[in-house]
């Protein structure tokens, strides 16, 4: 059973491109959680995603981000018109069931913005 | 909401000497409290966490936490660290049975020959 799968581990884009991070779950597990980690910092939630519904975004930035966990395939993390202070590490978890208990995150992305 | 303080940025510590990580949170209910370790260029991995039951709490790699409710703590403690300890540490807390982790600003560990 693979782990929580990132990808890719590097992005690097210019102000005012997209990012799109990718993260497959483990298998059976239905719940995904995006975290973002600033330099020098701890990891902060943006969003919780069970498939095809977000359950709870309050961690999100109002403009330019959005999250999708789609019935097929992983869940993607889009960034609009990136700036620089997107640049961090964004870390997916996953979970088999609803709460922190089992968690399992991925390695990350790390988004340079130049 | 919930807050995490972990009080030491950076702990510096000699091989096979013993590591006490100190963390305290806040919260108006009844929490859940994690330790993660992150190895360089790594994602988090769990070293330990409280649900309830014993507030002595044992996990991998020889590390153990106590939940000290009075005093809203949970350090992190190893009684003798390996060079491979090396590593970030974060603690972490969510609502009992919450979604969402709140963690602490992080404490990386040095561990010198």
């Amino acid at each position: 059973n693979a782990g929580v799968m990132q990808n890719p581990r590097h992005l690097v884009r210019r102000r005012g491109q997209e990012a799109r991070l990718r993260c497959s779950p483990m298998k059976g597990h239905s719940h995904v959680y995006w975290y973002r980690q600033l330099p020098e910092e701890g990891l902060k939630f943006m969003v919780y995603l069970q498939k095809e519904n977000i359950i709870d975004e309050s961690g999100m930035p109002k403009e330019r981000f959005s999250a999708e966990f789609p019935k097929e395939g992983p869940s993607i993390l889009r960034i609009q018109q990136v700036v620089r202070g997107d640049s961090a590490a964004y870390f997916c978890a996953s979970s088999p069931l609803q709460g922190n208990e089992k968690l399992f995150f991925g390695s990350g992305t790390q988004l340079s913005v130049l | 909401a919930q807050s995490v303080t972990q009080l030491d940025s950076q702990v510096p510590v000699f091989e096979e000497a013993p590591v006490e990580l100190r963390c305290n949170y806040s919260s108006s209910v009844s929490v859940y409290l994690f330790w993660y370790v992150q190895y360089p260029n790594q994602g988090l991995q769990l070293l330990l966490k409280y649900l309830s039951g014993s507030t002595l709490v044992k996990g991998i790699n020889g590390f153990e936490a106590e939940f000290n409710k009075s005093q809203t703590s949970f350090h992190l403690r190893k009684p003798s660290v390996h060079i491979s300890d090396t590593a970030e540490y974060f603690c972490a807390v969510s609502k009992a049975a919450g979604n969402k982790l709140t963690f602490g600003g992080g404490t990386r560990v040095l561990v010198k020959p």
